[in-house]
């Protein structure tokens, strides 16, 4: 079994529409959820960051993080073809000597169509 | 805040030579480092783990006389691709922690070419 895993996609959603992304991880004792954005060439960028249990929400994106199912979301509210890119789900289990090393999934690739 | 940049973007170099990448954080203090490769349509692959002032640990599998990393400082750490051949050409890309557990910020990366 994968420690991170996600659905490799590509997921296809209309421009406008809400874009959900699933992750879900291995590691009971993970602390700390990432959600990265990677346009086709380019280097990752960090764009949602969850700790504990809920929802947080940062403009159009919204991470959502259940511990009991060890499971973590990303929703994109309208989604623009700007979004589309592969969405990256990365873990923290800040075990000792694991230090700020993260355990990525594979990725998601989004399209947005026009 | 929280950037990171590296050098050079993109290198061609010839089989045999080694090659040199920078990896700075410009606004933080980066006490962690991470050196990554990523091959096309592919997920990255961490090499290691840098930390200032002392030897990096490298992930199972990575040559660490091959892939010779330095963090000299807060704010540089760079990795030396030592007798590069063709099949270690790839994105390399390295990123900081600031201090915020598990945040990771990306350098932009560096394409290898090795002819």
């Amino acid at each position: 079994q994968k420690e991170v895993e996600q659905n490799s996609g590509p997921l296809s959603v209309p421009e406008g529409a809400i874009a959900s992304l699933n992750c879900t991880y291995s590691d009971r004792v993970s602390q700390s959820f990432f959600w990265y954005r990677q346009y086709s060439g380019k280097s990752p960028e960090l764009i949602m960051s969850i700790y504990s249990n809920g929802d947080k929400e940062d403009g159009r994106f919204t991470a959502q993080l259940n511990k009991a199912s060890q499971y973590v979301s990303l929703l994109i509210r309208d989604s623009q073809p700007s979004d589309s890119a592969t969405y990256l789900c990365a873990v923290n289990s800040d075990r000792q000597g694991g230090g700020n090393k993260l355990t990525f999934g594979t990725g998601t690739q989004l399209k947005v169509e026009l | 805040g929280a950037v990171v940049s590296q050098h050079p973007s993109w290198v061609i170099c010839k089989s045999g030579t080694s090659v040199k990448i920078e990896c700075r954080s410009l606004d933080f203090q980066a006490t962690t480092m991470f050196w990554y490769r990523q091959f096309p349509k592919q997920s990255l692959m961490l090499m290691a783990t840098s930390n200032e002032g002392s030897k990096a640990t490298y992930e199972q599998g990575v040559e660490k006389d091959k892939f010779l990393i330095n963090h000299a400082s807060l704010t540089l750490s760079t990795l030396t691709v030592t007798s590069a051949h063709p099949e270690d050409s790839s994105f390399y890309i390295c990123s900081a922690n600031d201090g915020a557990p598990g945040e990771q910020y990306f350098g932009p990366g560096t394409r290898l070419t090795v002819t």
